[in-house]
């Protein structure tokens, strides 16, 4: 199975700061990486497919990037709402893999 | 806006079978999308357990496939989980998901999710 690591594992920031979020797979994916956001007892959502495309209705301060095995997950501003976890998953290889998550505090 | 809500047992037995069931509202589940289960036991990471199509075609976790069975419901507009012989190890709570494709590729995704359910495996 594909493994997916994520950094940092938890974070605090304050709103309007710039938070960068890495997930690394364990071998090469191409651009097959899903992020989501998870608040406490809601349910997860989706925000980025195919490593950088923005799913419908998220804002525009979401964004992905990467390739190969090495992916990002940026917030320009961060917002209050944003507080939670959020966790990558790979689409390349069956079965579908998840990482750990990372906790965002605000 | 389709909606998705588990339902089911909160406790079960090691060895027992855990049947949990998945409402969706808001749209049919006779669609081309898939439907999916994910799991997250207590300081681990989510996992992917399995996915049906309306069709009844099925897609399987292998670590987890001799244990599951998937069945939908078209006329209630559900679809169901069994797992078999459970452990603690299978203490976890359980979402499901649409699954939009399962294929390999950019639009092998789950969005929307139910909340989840909490199941604890205890004697």
């Amino acid at each position: 199975d594909i493994q997916m690591t994520q950094s940092p594992p938890s974070l605090s920031a304050s709103v309007r700061d710039r938070v960068v979020i890495t997930c690394r797979a364990s071998q090469t994916i191409s651009t097959n990486l899903n992020w989501y956001h998870h608040k406490p007892g809601k349910a997860p959502r989706l925000l980025i497919y195919g490593a950088s495309s923005l799913q419908n209705g998220v804002p525009s301060r979401f964004s992905g990037s990467g390739s190969g095995t090495d992916f990002t997950l940026t917030i320009t501003s961060l917002q209050p709402e944003d507080f939670g976890i959020y966790f990558c998953q790979q689409s390349h290889t069956s079965p579908w893999t998840f990482g750990q998550g990372t906790k965002v505090e605000i | 806006q389709v909606q998705l809500q588990e339902s089911g047992p909160g406790l079960a037995k090691p060895s027992e079978t855990l049947s949990l069931t998945c409402t969706v509202s808001g749209g049919s589940i006779i669609s081309s999308f898939y439907w999916g289960w994910v799991r997250q036991a207590p300081g681990k990471a989510l996992e992917w357990i399995a996915t049906i199509h309306s069709g009844g075609t099925t897609y399987f976790n292998p670590s987890l496939k001799s244990r599951v069975t998937l069945s939908i419901d078209t006329s209630k507009n559900q679809f169901s989980l069994k797992l078999r012989s459970v452990t603690a190890a299978d203490t976890a709570v359980y979402h499901c998901a649409r699954h939009r494709a399962v294929t390999a590729g950019h639009y092998n995704w789950f969005d929307p999710w139910g909340q989840g359910t909490p199941v604890i495996v205890s004697s």
